[in-house]
C-alpha cells in the first residue's frame, strides 16, 4: 500500500539555521509533490509544488527538491525564524486527489 | 487564492445525534474537498464534492455516514451522521480550480463526540 513518511520526531533548531525536512515514500509514482504549512487550530497553507520532472524548486527562504529514484523530498528553510515554528506537511499527489503525510514540528528557537 | 469559512468552528456532540459542517468559499471554484484530521493522524479524504452531481467518496468512507451536498460553485456541507467517538475530529474542506493542483483549506471544524 501507499506509504508517506516523514519524521515524527519534532526538529528543534536555532534562529538563523536551515532547517531540512524530510519527506520519503513507497509504492507511489506521484506526478508531483506539495508542502503544507499548518499551525495550531489553523488548516494547511500551501507554499511549494514541484513536479516530477522537475530537480528543485525555490520560493524566498524556501528550497524543495525531488528525487523520484530515491522516492524522497527534501524541503529546506533557510535563515530560519521563530516565526516559522510549525508542522510541515508534505503531499503527493496525480491528478486532483492529495496524499498527506503525517507532518513534522518544527520549532525555532532564539 | 481563495477565502473559506467552515460552521461550525468547533461543537460537542452526543453519540448517535448528526452534525452538519457548512464550507463557503468567497469565489467560485471547480473542485471542493473534505477531509479528516484525526489526532496525530494526517489528513484523509473523505470525499471530493462535485457541483450538480453525486459526490465521489474514498475508500472507507460511504455516503450513509458522511452525506455531502454541493448545491453550487461557492459553497459545500459535510454531514457526519450517527457520531460515535470515533468521529471526534477535525474536518477540513479545500478547494481547488480545475487545472489547478493546489488546494487551499479552510480553518476546520474540530469536533468532539460523547
Amino acid at each position: 500500500s501507499q506509504k508517506i513518511e516523514q519524521n515524527s520526531e519534532a526538529l528543534n533548531i536555532q534562529e538563523g539555521k536551515t532547517a531540512t525536512l524530510t519527506c520519503n515514500y513507497t509504492n507511489y509514482s506521484p506526478a508531483y509533490l506539495q508542502w503544507y504549512r499548518q499551525d495550531p487550530g489553523r488548516g494547511p497553507v500551501f507554499l511549494l509544488l514541484i513536479r516530477e520532472n522537475e530537480k528543485e524548486k525555490r520560493k524566498e527562504r524556501l528550497k524543495v527538491t525531488f528525487d523520484t529514484t530515491l522516492k524522497q523530498s527534501l524541503f529546506h528553510i533557510t535563515a530560519s525564524q521563530p516565526a516559522d515554528s510549525a508542522t510541515y506537511l508534505c503531499a503527493l499527489g496525480t491528478g486532483y486527489a492529495l496524499n498527506f503525510g503525517k507532518g513534522t514540528s518544527l520549532l525555532v528557537t532564539p | 487564492s481563495a477565502v473559506i469559512s467552515q460552521k461550525p468552528s468547533r461543537d460537542i456532540c452526543q453519540r448517535g445525534t448528526s452534525l452538519t459542517i457548512q464550507c463557503q468559499v468567497d469565489s467560485q471554484v471547480t473542485m471542493m474537498f473534505w477531509y479528516r484530521q484525526q489526532p496525530g493522524q494526517s489528513l484523509t479524504l473523505i470525499a471530493t464534492a462535485n457541483q450538480g452531481s453525486e459526490a465521489t467518496y474514498e475508500s472507507g468512507f460511504v455516503i450513509d455516514k458522511f452525506p455531502i451536498s454541493r448545491p453550487n460553485l461557492t459553497f459545500s456541507t459535510l454531514t457526519v451522521s450517527n457520531m460515535s467517538p470515533e468521529d471526534s475530529s477535525i474536518y477540513l474542506c479545500s478547494v481547488a480550480d480545475r487545472g489547478e493542483e493546489t488546494q487551499y483549506f479552510g480553518p476546520g471544524t474540530r469536533l468532539l463526540v460523547l
